[in-house]
């Protein structure tokens, strides 16, 4: 099974900040890894598919990069509203199978 | 408006079952995979299941398969998930989640989830 490791577990910015958030792959994932937000109460918000398709509706300060085994998901300049807690997940093929990062919780 | 309105979660034995559904509603259900997902509160994200659009096809995670089902009705654009022998570990927020595409790598809608408690 494919594990994905996201780094750092906490990160701790202030809002207009650059935030990197890097998930790393056990073996190649090729382009299959998506970024998800969860805000506490709430379910998990795709923010990018593919690793680089922006879903519908997120802000350009977020952008997603990387491919193989090394991917990042960076926020350029951070606003109130992006202090949550960010999930990577890759997708095997055969069998067909998921795995989520075990996240990376970024603080005001 | 894409919705997915989870329920049946609730309080079980250890050894029970439970059986969940997720409401679609604001899509071609038809056309879409499927998952179940949970998340034991305040720890991360498990995927459980995955079934294609006319649910011919399922698979599963290593700690559910032979224990949960997945299975959809596409007349009444609703996906379930049949789950026995329910351990305390399983106690969760479980939620279902539409693939945005069998091509890509992304769950684009989520519903709102429903807890399973499994306690005696």
């Amino acid at each position: 099974e494919i594990v994905l490791t996201q780094s750092p577990a906490t990160l701790s910015l202030s809002p207009g900040e650059r935030a990197t958030l890097s998930c790393r792959a056990s073996q190649s994932i090729g382009s299959y890894l998506a970024w998800y937000q969860q805000k506490p109460g709430l379910a998990p918000r795709l923010l990018f598919y593919d690793v680089s398709n922006r879903a519908p509706g997120i802000p350009a300060r977020f952008s997603g990069s990387g491919s193989g085994t090394d991917f990042t998901l960076t926020i350029s300049s951070l606003e109130p509203e992006d202090f949550a807690i960010y999930y990577c997940q890759q997708r095997t093929n055969r069998p067909l199978h998921y795995t989520f990062g075990q996240g990376t919780r970024l603080d005001i | 408006e894409v919705q997915l309105v989870e329920s049946g979660g609730g309080i079980v034995q250890p050894g029970g079952s439970l059986r969940l559904s997720c409401a679609a509603s604001g899509f071609i259900f038809e056309g879409f995979w499927m998952h179940w997902v949970r998340q034991v509160p305040g720890k991360g994200l498990e995927w459980l299941s995955q079934i294609n659009s006319d649910g011919s096809g399922t698979n599963y995670a290593d700690s559910v398969r032979g224990r949960f089902t997945i299975s959809r009705d596409n007349a009444r654009n609703t996906v379930y998930l049949q789950m026995h022998s329910l351990r305390a570990e399983d106690t969760a927020i479980y939620y279902c989640a539409r693939d945005k595409n069998p091509t890509v790598a992304g769950f684009d809608h989520w519903g709102q989830g429903a807890l399973v408690t499994v306690s005696s």
